[in-house]
């Protein structure tokens, strides 16, 4: 797993309110990326990250921030949570110094479901 | 939109075949790779080839791409009941994003 940790693996939580997942990575690699998967749409990206600080919308980056304000930790929250994020969370990093220019290595994903 | 549009949605073989699954994409890539996904867990990378390249091997894996089809296919020969995955491929759109495929369902049957 490249030695990256998603916290917490499973979540259920209600409509409205905030929730944080927790990416966590033990080398010090500078891509990170969040992805959610959803049968029918493969993944897709959320928000991306190249640095402490520096972050960037990716596909689906509506309802979702993120914040990392130190290399192995990416975090991303749900502002106030709708059934529409019910999901399956994929946290990734790339390995080599470039973004999608190398193999995306994936932790073991998150369930969220709001309710 | 999706880019990396897999074929089929499922496949289901027998123990000693071989699986083929194909991919499409919309816009030029960069690279284009492939990913396993097995249930619960997340992907797992498998090979990545880049527009310059037509062919890689690795294992009983084969890829290939024909960037004037924008298309891609994976090859895995003599299956195993252990290669029972979702397969996936993505392709790298530019500098700040990768697209994914809905993915490849396969079943092995011993």
């Amino acid at each position: 797993d490249a030695g990256i940790t998603q916290s917490p693996r499973h979540k259920v939580t209600e409509t409205g309110t905030p929730v944080t997942l927790r990416c966590h990575q033990t080398e010090n690699h500078r891509y990170m990326y969040w992805y959610r998967q959803d049968p029918g749409h493969g993944l897709r990206l959320i928000h991306y990250s190249y640095g402490v600080k520096d972050t960037d919308k990716g596909e689906v980056s509506d309802g979702y921030s993120v914040s990392r304000s130190k290399t192995e930790d990416f975090l991303l929250t749900l502002e106030s949570a709708t059934s529409s994020q019910t999901s399956v969370y994929f946290c990734a990093i790339s390995v080599s110094d470039g973004p999608f220019n190398s193999p995306l290595h994936f932790g073991n994903g998150t369930r969220l479901t709001v309710t | 939109s999706q880019q990396g549009e897999e074929d089929p949605q499922a496949l289901s073989i027998q123990e000693g075949e071989n699986a083929t699954m194909n991919c499409s994409y919309k816009t030029s890539i960069n690279n284009l790779q492939w990913y396993r996904q097995n249930s619960g867990r997340g992907l797992v990378h498998l090979i990545l080839i880049r527009s310059n390249e037509r062919e890689k091997h690795s294992g009983r894996l084969r890829v290939t791409l024909d960037t004037s089809k924008k298309s891609s296919s994976l090859l895995i020969t003599a299956s195993r009941a252990a290669d029972t995955a979702s397969y996936f491929c993505a392709s790298f759109y530019n500098n700040n994003d990768m697209r994914f495929g809905a993915g490849t369902r396969l079943t092995v049957k011993p």
